[in-house]
């Protein structure tokens, strides 16, 4: 079955640096998104980016199917953005969906 | 604007014991619906979705049933809880299928002794 890789699992930053977190699956996928988990467990959607590059606010993501993965990029961290995120793509159902375990960032003051 | 809301925000039940969680959306009609759980460190798994009232599937068997009895009410419940069932449950919607962006609820925390 498909699979959700996300790397680093973890990550600690200090205020101000950028993070890097990637995701890569085992099987095409004609949907990805990125979400943002806070930690008292509450999911927010930061990007939808089946391909190409999108960019929010300080969110940057860059997906390139051929290859199966995709990358966040978080520039100027701020405490705030401390959390877990989430990668998921479709399992080759529009309405089923696979997450991998994430990435627990961790931003310092 | 559209709501979502799920109760009871915390819940903890004995083993064998029955369960019944709720979501409710408003202020957005015929919308697609979701269940997911996680554990306590574990990863997110999609449980059921739901297109239209009286139609649910199931993506995941965790000994779970799901309900939609009305557009705007997906209920998720079984009659005789596991430990296993322990952890984090979260509803969502999306206006459409898993390629438009979903909004979820602020959860419900189950612990089961």
């Amino acid at each position: 079955g498909q699979q959700v890789q996300q790397s680093p699992a973890s990550l600690v930053l200090q205020e101000g640096e950028n993070a890097e977190l990637q995701c890569n699956f085992s099987s095409t996928a004609t949907q990805l998104q990125w979400f943002y988990q806070s930690p008292g467990g509450s999911l927010v959607s930061l990007l939808s980016n089946p391909s190409g590059t999108k960019h929010t606010g300080r969110l940057t993501s860059t997906t390139v199917t051929k290859e199966r993965r995709s990358s966040l990029h978080i520039s100027s961290s701020q405490t705030t953005d401390s959390g877990t995120y989430l990668c998921a793509i479709d399992r080759a159902n529009a309405y089923k969906v696979i997450f991998g375990k994430g990435t627990h960032l961790h931003v310092l003051p | 604007a559209q709501t979502i809301h799920q109760w009871p925000v915390a819940e903890i039940k004995a083993v064998g014991s029955p369960l019944s969680l709720g979501c409710t959306i408003k202020g957005k009609s015929s919308p697609n619906l979701y269940w997911y759980w996680q554990a306590t460190g574990g990863t997110l798994q999609q449980l059921f979705y739901s297109i239209t009232v009286g139609q649910v599937e199931s993506v995941v068997q965790l000994n779970l049933s799901a309900s939609r009895p009305k557009d705007d009410q997906f209920i998720l419940s079984t009659e005789k809880l596991l430990l296993s069932h322990s952890g984090f449950y979260l509803c969502a919607w999306s206006l459409g299928d898993w390629y438009y962006e979903q909004y979820f609820g602020p959860g419900t925390r189950l612990t089961v002794l």
